[in-house]
């Protein structure tokens, strides 16, 4: 079966400083991974993604996140959080072939909240 | 250019009553993903379409749910006989191909059965 885990509901940092919001997954042969933000009252924004090659992938708004094959993690990552970085996070991961193709498995999601 | 629509973005609705809800996907988007968010949760998945044809459904948590893309483009799930555990964000989401790595959402219908 596949499934994510988020393991903290909560991250909280100041700005200016480096965040981190955890991911751990569980799939069926080489893993698809990927991160989105949720704004209130708004759809799920991609942020990045992970199919193959580098272990560290880059994406939106300064966002990095690292894939761990050994640890099965795929943590979310930034060098200097902003204040606007402030909303809720998810991690998902799908299977690259099979009947569920294409179906997402999200985690429970991290609110994340950066001080000024 | 336009993103996935949903209409109505909000739903209130009698417990017993049927509703249906909405999802313009972009244009030209071969799948069609529908999900449910339930408050504090993570999206879960419901059913999927690839143009009209409704590949997967194992996702629908009854056969209370009911979802159609007739024509291959917007499509609609149905909920007959509401409960209050049906109260939930619907998200609907497409994507170019049933491969493609990214999926586009919309913003959703949050759903309220009282």
């Amino acid at each position: 079966a596949q499934s994510v885990a988020q393991p903290e509901d909560q991250v909280n940092v100041a700005e200016g400083n480096p965040l981190t919001v955890k991911c751990t997954y569980s799939v069926s042969g080489n893993p698809y991974l990927f991160w989105y933000v949720q704004y209130p009252n708004r759809g799920l924004q991609f942020l990045l993604k992970y199919i193959t090659g580098d272990n560290l992938v880059k994406g939106s708004y300064g966002f990095e996140a690292e894939f761990n094959k050994s640890q099965t993690s795929f943590h979310l990552k930034k060098p200097s959080a902003l204040v606007s970085d402030s909303a809720l996070y998810f991690c998902a991961v799908r299977q690259n072939r099979g009947s569920t193709l294409g179906r997402l498995y999200f985690g429970r999601g991290t609110q994340l909240t950066v001080w000024p | 250019g336009a993103g996935v629509s949903q209409s109505p973005r909000y739903k209130v609705a009698k417990r017993g009553q049927d509703v249906a809800l909405r999802c313009d996907p972009i244009s030209g988007h071969v799948s069609l993903f529908w999900y449910q968010q339930a408050l504090g949760q993570g999206p879960e998945f419901l059913t999927y379409f690839q143009n009209e044809a409704q590949l997967d459904k194992s996702g629908l948590p009854s056969d209370r749910f009911f979802a159609e893309r007739p024509e291959g483009s917007v499509s609609t799930l149905k909920i007959q006989r509401t409960q209050q555990e049906d109260s939930a964000v619907y998200l609907c989401a497409s994507s170019p191909t049933r491969s493609s790595y990214e999926q586009y959402f919309g913003p959703g219908t949050r759903l309220t059965v009282t």
